[in-house]
């Protein structure tokens, strides 16, 4: 079945920088995009950018250029997220998310990466 | 960028009741809405995209309607499991910007 499995949660000091992967199982990977979304607590839902996996494209958010990099290994069927220079306002829960480029829709969402940026 | 308001912040419904969340785009998006469910702890799930169409394993009883600007989700009989917040976004361009989540809570 379709998965995407995320890392573990990750604890950061402000400056620094946090990697996020996201597994992709059960189809192929290179056919969908690949988005990433940030929750904070207790927060609503925000859209961070997308890569596609075939030709390494990504497009990101205006907020974070410069501060992400979104990346993928093909052979590990696997995406990237980097975040640069954490904030505290970055604590958040990340999102891997499947665009099956039929709409636009996520149809499948990795389990979460909680990412806590203190000092 | 696109502003996508939903409207209510929150609801409490009983069992049975027919629930309709509205989402509102601040320009037309013509058909490119999506619908999704998060549980608390969970990560979210789409229950409809552009605009009308149900995802596969979605149960029969969502619904979604609208173009251009103004959308609708309706539950036709809500049940315990339906609890939760629900986000529309748009798809139509980027950035993909989602509402601010309506909060259901069962009476």
């Amino acid at each position: 079945q379709v998965q995407l499995v995320q890392s573990g949660a990750e604890v950061k000091k402000p400056g620094a920088s946090v990697k996020v992967s996201c597994k992709a199982s059960g189809y192929t990977f290179t056919d969908y995009y690949v988005h990433w979304v940030r929750q904070a607590p207790g927060q609503g839902l925000e859209w961070m950018g997308w890569i596609n996996p075939d030709s390494g494209d990504t497009d990101y958010v205006q907020k974070f250029q410069g501060r992400v990099t979104m990346t993928r290994d093909t052979s590990l069927t696997t995406a990237y997220m980097e975040l640069s220079s954490l904030r505290s306002d970055d604590t958040a829960v990340y999102y891997c998310a499947r665009d099956l480029l039929r709409g636009g829709d996520f149809d499948q969402w990795g389990q979460g990466t909680l990412v806590t940026v203190s000092s | 960028d696109i502003q996508m308001t939903q409207s209510p912040s929150s609801l409490s419904a009983s069992v049975g009741d027919r629930v309709t969340i509205t989402c509102r785009a601040s320009q037309s998006i013509s058909n490119f809405l999506n619908w999704y469910h998060q549980k608390p702890g969970k990560a979210p799930n789409l229950l409809i995209y552009v605009a009308s169409s149900l995802q596969s394993g979605v149960p029969s009883r969502f619904s979604g309607s609208g173009s251009g600007t103004d959308f609708t989700l309706t539950i036709s009989s809500l049940q315990p499991e339906d609890f939760g917040t629900y986000y529309c976004q748009q798809s139509y361009i980027s950035p993909r910007t989602f509402g601010q989540g309506t909060k259901v809570e069962i009476k």
